[in-house]
């Protein structure tokens, strides 16, 4: 069982819609959480973190953590093409271990 | 301010050839952290450094990989003996650690390619 898994995808969704992209985890010691994007040929840029239980809004982004289903997930609200990109899990575990687990993302493309 | 940068953003080498990445940190950020990230795959971890002790190299995939950290500043990724397995992008990651916060930001990576 991989530590961190995202469905691959492609995810496609329309212009306007909401995106959904999921993740689980392996790790019940697992203490954070991390969204990142990925454009092609790029690095990967950080746009959500979430610590605690529940939702966690940021402009049209929502990070949604639930520790005792060891799943986390990122909502995309009005969908824009900019959007279309590679979106990482990442978590980090107990304290102690500072790296980050990667899942190997959700490849999205947000049709005009 | 200025983020994370690394140097070269791209390097050719050839096979048996050593290589040296250098990473320079958003200044202020205590911890750093090297990945690798194979074309189409996820982000490997390799090695993460709190000041300039490496308290975790369990990453490294092999005694070819070493890396070194001046301070709190610039850290350098040395690859000896390089392999064809070894092209790959290399991302560097700083993150400030206050108490409980680790959001890492990653440099835009080296482009390493052995021929």
């Amino acid at each position: 069982q991989k530590e961190v898994e995202q469905n691959s995808g492609p995810l496609s969704v329309p212009e306007g819609a909401i995106a959904s992209l999921n993740c689980t985890y392996s790790d019940r010691g697992s203490q954070s959480f991390f969204w990142y994007r990925q454009y092609s040929g790029k690095s990967p840029e950080l746009i959500m973190s979430i610590y605690s239980n529940g939702d966690k809004e940021d402009g049209r982004f929502t990070a949604q953590l639930n520790k005792a289903s060891q799943y986390v997930s990122l909502l995309i609200r009005d969908s824009q093409p900019s959007d279309s990109a590679t979106y990482l899990c990442a978590v980090k575990s107990n304290f102690g271990n500072e790296k980050l687990t990667f899942g190997t993302g959700t490849r999205l493309t947000i049709i005009p | 301010g200025a983020g994370v940068s690394q140097s070269p953003s791209n390097k050719v080498t050839e096979k048996g050839k050593d290589v040296e990445l250098r990473c320079d940190p958003i200044s202020g950020h205590t911890a750093l952290y090297w990945y690798r990230q194979r074309l189409g795959q996820g982000l490997e971890f390799l090695i993460y450094f709190q000041g300039n002790s490496a308290p975790d190299k369990s990453g490294l995939p092999s005694d070819r990989f070493s890396a070194e950290r001046t301070g709190e500043s610039v850290s350098t990724l040395t690859i000896q003996r390089t392999q064809q397995e070894d092209s790959a992008v290399y991302l560097c990651a700083s993150s400030l650690r206050p108490e409980w916060r680790f959001e890492q930001y990653f440099g835009p990576g080296t482009r390493l390619t052995v021929t």
